[in-house]
């Protein structure tokens, strides 16, 4: 099993729509969360940042991260069509000199 | 606008040649990744560094892969003799503290 399991999708929805976006994992260690974005041919970009469990909330972006389940989520509401790219997801433990373990990413394409 | 720049961009090269592929981290930031990505796997870290030192090559195969910084401004990342099974994409990212990881846009590597 590894650390960090994510769903490749694909997911296509229209425009609008609330996507939803998770990652479970099995390392009770990891305390911080992130989101990141890759565009095709880009690199990931970071989207969002969490510590420990919580919500946090930018625009249209919601991080959800509950540690007792070993599961986080991404929702975007109102997704547009530039939100289309792969969404990655990970995290890292206190202790790991800041080294992160990565989702394989899930591919969501919003249709106009 | 401060990037990470990698060169090259995308690089084809025979089964048994040299590869090497150089990054040059944003400007003030002590830390240094190699990544690496492919469809099967996703985002693998292969090595990195603080302040040019290297902290963990576990995920790099020894007997092919090497990863240096002979200097600040400078990560180099070279596959000696390169093998089909090492096509993919390869990416540095650099960071500063504990802080966002920013990645470049990639090299991606084709092995004939």
């Amino acid at each position: 099993q590894k650390e960090v399991e994510q769903d490749p999708g694909p997911l296509s929805v229209p425009e609008g729509a609330i996507v939803s976006l998770n990652c479970t994992y099995s390392n009770s260690a990891f305390q911080y969360f992130m989101w990141y974005r890759q565009y095709s041919r880009k690199g990931p970009e970071l989207l969002m940042y969490t510590y420990s469990s919580g919500n946090k909330e930018d625009g249209r972006f919601t991080a959800q991260v509950d540690k007792s389940s070993k599961y986080i989520s991404l929702f975007i509401r109102d997704s547009q069509p530039s939100d289309s790219a792969t969404y990655l997801c990970a995290m890292r433990s206190a202790g790991s000199n800041y080294k992160l373990t990565f989702g394989k990413g899930t591919l969501l394409t919003v249709n106009p | 606008d401060a990037r990470v720049t990698q060169t090259p961009r995308d690089k084809v090269t025979e089964m048994g040649q040299e590869v090497t592929m150089r990054c040059q981290p944003i400007l003030g930031h002590n830390t240094v990744f190699w990544y690496r990505q492919t469809m099967m796997q996703g985002l693998e870290l292969l090595a990195y560094f603080r302040n040019r030192a290297p902290l963990d090559d576990s995920g790099m195969p020894k007997d092919r892969f090497s990863a240096e910084m002979p200097d600040a401004t400078l990560a180099t990342l070279k596959i000696q003799p390169s093998e089909p099974r090492d096509s993919a994409v390869y990416f540095c990212a650099s960071g500063v503290g504990s802080g966002e990881l920013f990645f470049g846009e990639g090299s991606r590597l084709t092995v004939l």
